[in-house]
């Protein structure tokens, strides 16, 4: 087990490019999510996968934002045309079935820093 | 809904010295509550939680928390920091059957000799 790994760790790009960043959960979580974080902030939830599907979208997702998880593993967020203003830390966690460890915390990766110029 | 009061975002506190860190939450259902912690350009690792039973809750590191219902808080404690607990502090809720965490703004602890 080697823990949520997120891909790249840094990303530097231009105002109005797209973005895909990786996330791979622990094997055997079928829960994963998203977050945002902006500096002096904590994390703010974005979206969430059981399996494949995607269950609930934060309002703060807007339609440029795309998540996917399309064999219940790995997990892409996609940003269309980004924005100074998605300058961010973007962090995947993940946490097992609700049955098992009495459904408790989500194990997060170590991130991906967006600095969009 | 959640939401969490990290109430002070920084503490300066001397090394050996004891230290407490304030959370408050609000929820209309109970609670699952949990402590991370965040080191510089990193991801959060987990201190602690609270999910029921014994309402003091120990942890990693030599941290333990409180959870008082009464006060819907849940404090951070340690009897004698160390240089090496400098890091950001989150206090998160989940409510319910929800699986998202609410995170509060956090509080950055600087330890100084």
């Amino acid at each position: 087990d080697t823990g949520v790994s997120q891909d790249p760790r840094h990303k530097i790009t231009k105002r109005g490019q797209n973005v895909t960043f990786r996330c791979d959960p622990i094997s055997e979580h079928n829960r994963l999510y998203w977050y945002r974080q902006t500096l002096g902030q904590g994390p703010e939830f974005l979206t969430y996968f059981q399996n494949e599907a995607q269950l609930e979208k934060s309002r703060l997702l807007s339609d440029r934002f795309s998540a996917e998880r399309p064999k219940g593993s790995f997990s892409t967020l996609e940003i269309q045309r980004t924005e100074q203003g998605d300058s961010a830390m973007y962090l995947c966690a993940s946490s097992p079935p609700p049955w098992r460890e009495g459904n408790t915390e989500a194990f997060f990766g170590q991130g991906t820093r967006l600095t969009v110029v | 809904a959640q939401s969490v009061t990290q109430l002070d975002s920084q503490v300066p506190v001397f090394e050996e010295a004891p230290v407490e860190l304030r959370c408050n939450y609000s929820s209309s259902v109970s609670v699952y509550l949990f402590w991370y912690v965040q080191y510089p350009n990193q991801g959060l690792q987990l201190l602690l939680k609270y999910l029921s039973g014994s309402t003091l809750v120990k942890g990693i590191n030599g941290f333990e928390a409180e959870f008082n219902k009464s006060q819907t808080s849940f404090h951070l404690r340690k009897p004698s920091v160390h240089i090496s607990d400098t890091a950001e502090y989150f206090c998160a809720v989940r409510g319910g059957t929800a699986s998202k965490l609410t995170f509060g703004t956090g509080t950055r602890l600087q330890v100084t000799l």
